[in-house]
């Protein structure tokens, strides 16, 4: 199974501050890798896919790039509803579709 | 309004089963792959289970095979998970989840939609 390796596994920044997440698959995954967010209490959405498709919901100063096996997640200028927790996730080939464990982003 | 609503959580005992249900609405069920996905309580998230537009190409997280069971009626516009010999570290929040896109499950683009859950407790 394809193992998603997530860092930092926390992270504590200001408003306006630029952000990146970078995720680590144990083995090539091309561009089969998904980024989702996640608000507590809430159900999660996916933010980007294939590596650094925007959903049409998402801001564009968030950014995805990569290939093979290191990804990053990049928010260019923080806002206050972006702090929340992201996960990668890999959906390469056949199952299982691991995720990553999370980053929580916190309010410096 | 694309909709996804779970149901048949609660909970069970170790070694019981349950069945839980996702009702979809507001799009073509069966032109899409779905998946459930859980996450514990103060976890993050674990992919469970996906499976085809057709239901012929199904797939299982390590975890579960061979206890858990997915399918669909693409008639109802449902999916279904069938959970048996339930052990406490099955204990989530079960989330229902569409494909972003596509019929298949292979080398598929995220899930795109998703429901609020319903929560599985096994305990004695």
């Amino acid at each position: 199974d394809i193992q998603m390796t997530q860092s930092p596994s926390s992270l504590s920044a200001s408003v306006g501050d630029r952000v990146t997440i970078t995720c680590r698959a144990s083995q090539s995954i091309s561009n089969f890798l998904n980024w989702y967010q996640q608000k507590p209490g809430k159900a999660p959405k996916l933010l980007i896919y294939v590596a650094s498709t925007l959903q049409s919901w998402v801001p564009s100063r968030f950014s995805g790039s990569g290939s093979g096996t290191d990804f990053t997640l990049t928010i260019s200028s923080l806002q206050p509803e972006d702090f929340a927790t992201y996960y990668c996730q890999q959906s390469y080939s056949t199952p299982p579709y691991t995720f990553g464990q999370g980053t929580k982003l916190e309010i410096k | 309004e694309v909709q996804l609503v779970e149901s048949g959580g609660g909970l069970v005992q170790p070694g019981r089963s349950l069945r839980l249900s996702c009702a979809a609405s507001g799009f073509t069920f069966d032109d899409y792959a779905m998946h459930w996905v859980r996450q514990a309580p103060g976890r993050g998230l674990e992919w469970v289970s996906g499976i085809s537009f057709n239901s012929e190409a199904i797939g299982y997280a390590d975890s579960v095979k061979g206890r858990f069971t997915i399918s669909r009626d693409n008639a109802e516009s449902s999916l279904y998970l069938q959970m048996n010999s339930l052990r406490a570290e099955d204990t989530a929040l079960y989330y229902c989840a569409r494909a972003v896109a596509g019929t298949g499950l292979y080398y598929n683009y995220g899930m795109g939609v998703w429901g609020q859950g319903t929560t599985v407790t096994v305990s004695s």
